[in-house]
């Protein structure tokens, strides 16, 4: 079985520029999450997809940025015009069931997405 | 607010040792939570979880433990190996949260041979 992918695994833009980085969960997984690690930073929750809907979006910084998932498989997440400060890395996860319901407990996550802005 | 932390940032053992990395969080309301290894260039990769109404749970080769009294979170990994070796997160999530991790930052384990 395919885990979760990630693409472009690396990513150099400047300041301004668009960057879209692109996740496909293990397939049948109806939540799909995206995570960040930005420099000597923990990693934070940007936002959670059940299906195509977004659950929670309460962890995304600002309206640079912007998540999809048309059709509930792959989802994007671009970001326009990025910033210094968005440089770090991405990570997608994806669940059958949110962590912490019972007989859940695991996140899948991708290799990640590192975006360096210069 | 919100924050769930490590005591120490790198933590160095000799192979065959028992290691310990410990975790500590402030969200009483907390009720569920999860270590993962991350190694070198790799996603976040989950060992183990435990809920609230427990104190104690084992795999294999780790245990942890949770302290709700004190609010801390231990990871303890037996006949530690050179492939143990990665950053260990802790992350806390209240199940009414439906999957919103907090995430702690990460203590660097080093195994030597």
């Amino acid at each position: 079985e395919a885990g979760v992918t990630q693409f472009p695994s690396h990513s150099v833009i400047e300041k301004g520029q668009t960057v879209t980085l692109r996740c496909d969960p293990i397939s049948g997984h109806d939540n799909l999450y995206w995570y960040r690690r930005v420099m000597g930073k923990e990693i934070k929750f940007l936002l959670h997809f059940v299906k195509e809907s977004k659950q929670d979006e309460s962890g995304m910084p600002n309206n640079r940025f912007l998540a999809e998932r048309t059709g509930g498989t792959y989802s994007t997440l671009k970001v326009q015009p990025a910033e210094l400060e968005d440089s770090g890395v991405y990570f997608c996860a994806s669940s059958h069931l949110p962590p912490g319901l019972a007989g859940a407990g695991e996140l899948f996550f991708g290799e990640g997405s590192r975006l360096t802005v210069l | 607010g919100e924050s769930v932390g490590l005591h120490l940032p790198t933590l160095s053992v000799q192979e065959g040792d028992n290691s310990i990395i410990n975790c500590a969080y402030s969200n009483s309301a907390s009720d569920y939570f999860i270590w993962y290894k991350q190694e070198s260039g790799k996603g976040p990769q989950f060992i183990i979880d435990i809920r609230s109404n427990m104190d104690k749970r084992q795999g294999q080769r780790v245990t942890v433990l949770l302290n709700k009294t004190v609010k801390h979170l231990s990871l303890q990994i037996a006949a530690t190996q050179p492939g143990d070796s990665a950053v260990y997160f802790c992350a806390e999530n209240q199940v009414t949260s439906y999957g919103k991790l907090t995430f702690g930052q990460g203590t660097i384990l080093t195994v030597h041979p």
